[in-house]
């Protein structure tokens, strides 16, 4: 069974950078066929997607926040990454990591709350 | 971007009466369409993918149909742990993969 597992500091500061790790059980990132996602939910309301990364290192991102966002992995410690800059209080959400098969996502992170906040 | 829109914004059904919910593409998704469950403090579960297909351990009374801009979710005799939010997701044309805005299905 694939399991993943987000991890990061869960308070940021405006003006910061966010950044989350999903570390995944169960399959190998490397090994192909599957994208590696991140969505959002902020509190009360819609999932957003936020982006992919592929194994062979392609990404692919919302263009709502493409300026901000860098997707990517370590195949070696099986973990994928987030990084959101330049954070505001309307990042504030649930954050979670997925895998996604032709943009089916069939297995889901827990989520983990991530507060913008001074 | 495709925007997803759901009806109703909340549907109340007994238990063990049918519960159709709906989702409308602005544009043809073709059947690149998926649904999600999603209880409190939960993340997704993957309900429905293909528009039609069950994902694995799906109980049957789940069901989804259509094609294009116009699709169904179907739960033909609501348990208790079937009220929850359930959101449409196309995934035909992207970036970005769209969400509907969920439906809260609850206990009437």
């Amino acid at each position: 069974q694939v399991q993943l597992q987000e991890s990061g500091p869960r308070l940021v500061k405006p003006s910061q950078t966010l950044s989350l790790t999903c570390t995944v059980s169960g399959d190998s990132i490397g090994s192909g066929g599957y994208y590696w996602s991140w969505i959002r939910q902020h509190p009360g309301k819609d999932l957003e997607w936020i982006g992919y990364f592929y194994f062979t290192g392609s990404t692919f991102y919302n263009p709502s926040l493409q300026s901000r966002v860098t997707l990517s992995a370590d195949t070696s410690k099986n973990r994928f990454s987030l990084k959101l800059s330049s954070v505001t209080a309307a990042d504030t959400a649930v954050y979670y990591c997925a895998r996604a098969r032709a943009g089916i996502h069939e297995f889901w992170g827990q989520g983990t709350l991530v507060t913008v906040s001074s | 971007e495709v925007v997803m829109t759901q009806s109703p914004a909340t549907l109340s059904v007994s238990p063990g009466e049918r519960a159709t919910l709906s989702c409308r593409a602005s544009q043809s998704v073709r059947s690149n369409l998926a649904w999600y469950q999603q209880k409190p403090g939960q993340a997704p579960r993957l309900l429905i993918y293909g528009a039609s297909t069950r994902a694995t351990g799906i109980p049957a009374r789940f069901s989804g149909s259509g094609s294009g801009t116009e699709f169904t979710l179907t739960i033909s005799s609501l348990q208790s742990e079937d009220f929850a939010v359930y959101y449409c997701q196309q995934y035909n044309n992207w970036p970005p993969i769209t969400f509907g805005q969920g439906t809260r299905l609850e206990i009437k």
